[in-house]
């Protein structure tokens, strides 16, 4: 079946280091790739997504770039900040569904020490 | 506007009542979801709804009784709930069903749902 596995958590790291958030995925079909942020106490926003090999998808200074050959849709940030503790969910559509289904991995919680 | 809107954002109700929860979205989607959210955990889809129509029910109890009157407002009837019931509820809706933008969903903020 289609599924997402991501990193455990949590992930703790300092102010300003780099950030690497592993997602790995399994398709029956064509999948388009997503990574949602939820801050404490929100909903979900979408935070970046690419829809076919090779995209790289960027927003505030993330990026993840569709591997096909490896499945993989890792995030990354260069410098984080305190502000980006929330956690983090990759997730996956199949491009030919009719119904959207969003497949979740099961979420990576980052902390960013001051 | 661009955003998927839900009250109440906080609701308590005790076994023996009857509630609703209201998401509404004015980007023109014609499809909209609704997930349940445990501590720590993904969401878990329960509805689809599709123009209007109910195209995915995940199992879901028939405690949970969902409604969509038109192509911007998603209700969701709760009656008899149970303790384990509580949790974040969040709605959320995409483009046009078969298009790729469909994949892509917003979601709201969610309703914080605590059964005593």
């Amino acid at each position: 079946g289609d599924s997402v596995t991501q990193m455990e958590g949590p992930v703790t790291l300092s102010e300003e280091a780099f950030l690497t958030i592993n997602c790995t995925y399994t398709a029956t079909g064509y999948p388009s790739l997503f990574w949602y942020v939820q801050y404490p106490g929100e909903g979900l926003q979408l935070l970046l997504k690419a829809t076919k090999a090779d995209d790289k998808g960027s927003n505030k200074g993330f990026e993840a770039t569709y591997r096909k050959e490896t499945t993989s849709f890792h995030l990354e940030k260069g410098s984080v900040q305190v502000s980006d503790s929330a956690v983090y969910f990759c997730a996956l559509t199949l491009l030919n569904s009719n119904t959207g289904k969003l497949i979740f991995g099961q979420g990576t919680t980052l902390q960013v020490k001051p | 506007d661009t955003e998927v809107t839900q009250t109440p954002k906080h609701l308590v109700m005790g076994m023996t009542n009857k509630k609703s929860l209201k998401c509404e979205q004015h980007m023109g989607h014609r499809a909209m979801y609704w997930y349940k959210q445990k501590a720590k955990k993904p969401p878990e889809l329960m509805f689809v709804y599709s123009y209007e129509k109910l195209s995915i029910n995940e199992s879901v109890p028939s405690r949970f009784s969902p409604e969509c009157p038109n192509s911007s407002l998603l209700n969701l009837h709760l009656h008899a709930l149970q303790p384990e019931d509580s949790a974040l509820y969040l709605c959320a809706s995409s483009p046009t069903p078969g298009t790729i933008a469909y994949n892509e969903q917003f979601f709201g903020p969610g309703t914080r749902l605590t059964v005593l």
